[in-house]
This record gives structure tokens, sequence and C-alpha cells, in this order.
């Protein structure tokens, strides 16, 4: 199996652009996660999905931030417009269950974004 | 709430000496428990989890955690450190009652092996 992939492995944008972080969760995993990585905060749940649809976005800083799962293959998650304070790595993760908490949870090599 | 720590930082040990990182958690109800290692610049990857049964949950590389209720504790143990477990290690909770299934994570301990 390709594990979970996400696209770009790096980006470097300037303040006030708007960024796209892409996910393609394991094939037959029905949940996903985006999780947010910083020295000062550690590892910061954004948003999770379950079949596709958001269960907890509590963890979404503010509008600049969305996310979307169109299908069980593909996620989304966007940044617009984007500040220098959003630099980090991004991780999107994927499990197979009913969402109880207790499946194992697989991460992809993570996106690092530098926003100058 | 929910919440996980992890009170050391850095754990610093001899390669061949046995290795101890701490967990500690505390959940509203019954917790799901794993272990997570991150190497540099790579995503987190699975080591262990308690979900129900022996206490003493074995894991990936050597790697086990016993699971402590009455101290609510969950450390990462291995008899004898390599030089390659030099990683970032992540303790994570999730509360069993809870219908959101999410994990909260630890702070991370960053562990170093010397030879």
């Amino acid at each position: 199996d390709a594990g979970v992939i996400q696209s770009p492995r790096h980006e470097v944008t300037e303040m006030g652009q708007e960024v796209t972080l892409r996910c393609k969760p394991i094939s037959g995993h029905n949940s996903l996660f985006w999780y947010r990585q910083t020295m000062m905060r550690g590892l910061e749940l954004l948003i999770y999905f379950n079949n596709n649809v958001p269960i907890d976005d509590s963890g979404m800083p503010e509008d600049r931030f969305s996310a979307k799962m169109p299908n069980a293959s593909f996620s989304t998650l966007k940044i617009q417009p984007s500040e220098p304070r959003d630099s980090a790595v991004y991780f999107c993760a994927s499990s197979l269950g009913s969402g109880t908490g207790q499946e194992t949870q697989y991460f992809g090599p993570g996106t690092r974004l530098l926003v100058l | 709430a929910q919440s996980v720590a992890q009170p050391e930082d850095q754990v610093n040990v001899a390669e061949g000496n046995p290795l101890t990182v701490k967990c500690t958690y505390s959940v509203s109800g019954n917790p799901y428990l794993f272990w997570y290692v991150q190497y540099p610049n790579r995503g987190l990857q699975f080591l262990l989890k308690y979900i129900t049964g022996d206490n003493l949950v074995k894991g990936s590389y050597g790697f086990e955690a016993e699971f402590n209720k009455s101290q609510t504790s969950f450390h990462l143990k291995k008899p004898s450190a390599l030089v390659s477990d030099s990683a970032l290690y992540f303790c994570a909770v999730a509360d069993r009652g809870s219908t959101l299934g999410r994990l909260y994570f630890g702070r991370g301990t960053q562990l170093t092996v010397w030879p």
C-alpha cells in the first residue's frame, strides 16, 4: 500500500496568497484527519472527517482555514489569505473504523509550509 | 477535558541501557492509549496501543507500554535502547466514552540514545 499521500511536500509562499494542501488517504479508510505541528503549540488537530462528513472542526484556527473532502479518496486544506503565523508542518492522517477513537491513525509525510 | 502530559521534553540514555518515556493522561471516562514515534522530517508512525485486556502492551521495534489505571499512566519502555531509537515520541489518548473519536496528543519527548 502507498500509505497516505500528501502534496506538495514543501510550499513557500508570500503573505496574502492562497495555499492549498492535498491529501489522499489510504484506500478503504473512512476517517481523515488534518493536523498542524509547530514548535510552540506541538501537534494540533484542525479537523477530521468520517465518511467524508466533517465531524469536529473545532481546531480550525479561523475563517481563513477551510477543508473539504469531496470523496473518499481526496481532501484539501485551504488557507486564504495566508499569514506568516501559518508556517508549520501540516499532516494528514487516515484510519479505518467507526470513529470511536480506538482506530490506529496512519500519517502522511507532511507538508512543510513557509509563509513569508 | 481530555489531555496528555509528557513531563520530560528530553530523555537521554546510553545504548544498551533500558529506556522509559513517561506519559500521564486525563479523560472523562476510560481511555484508549497510543504511542507514536516521529523521525526527522517524517510523519508520525504508530508504535502500540492499549484498547482493553492485558495492561502490558507490546509493540513495534521491541517497545512496550504498561497501562496503569490508578496512576493514569502509560509509560513507554524498552529493555535495551538502540541509537536508531533516537526520535520524537508522542503519547495520545482518546476517550472511550466520547462520540467524537478524536485523539489528544502530548507535546512529545525527544529521545536521544548515545552510542
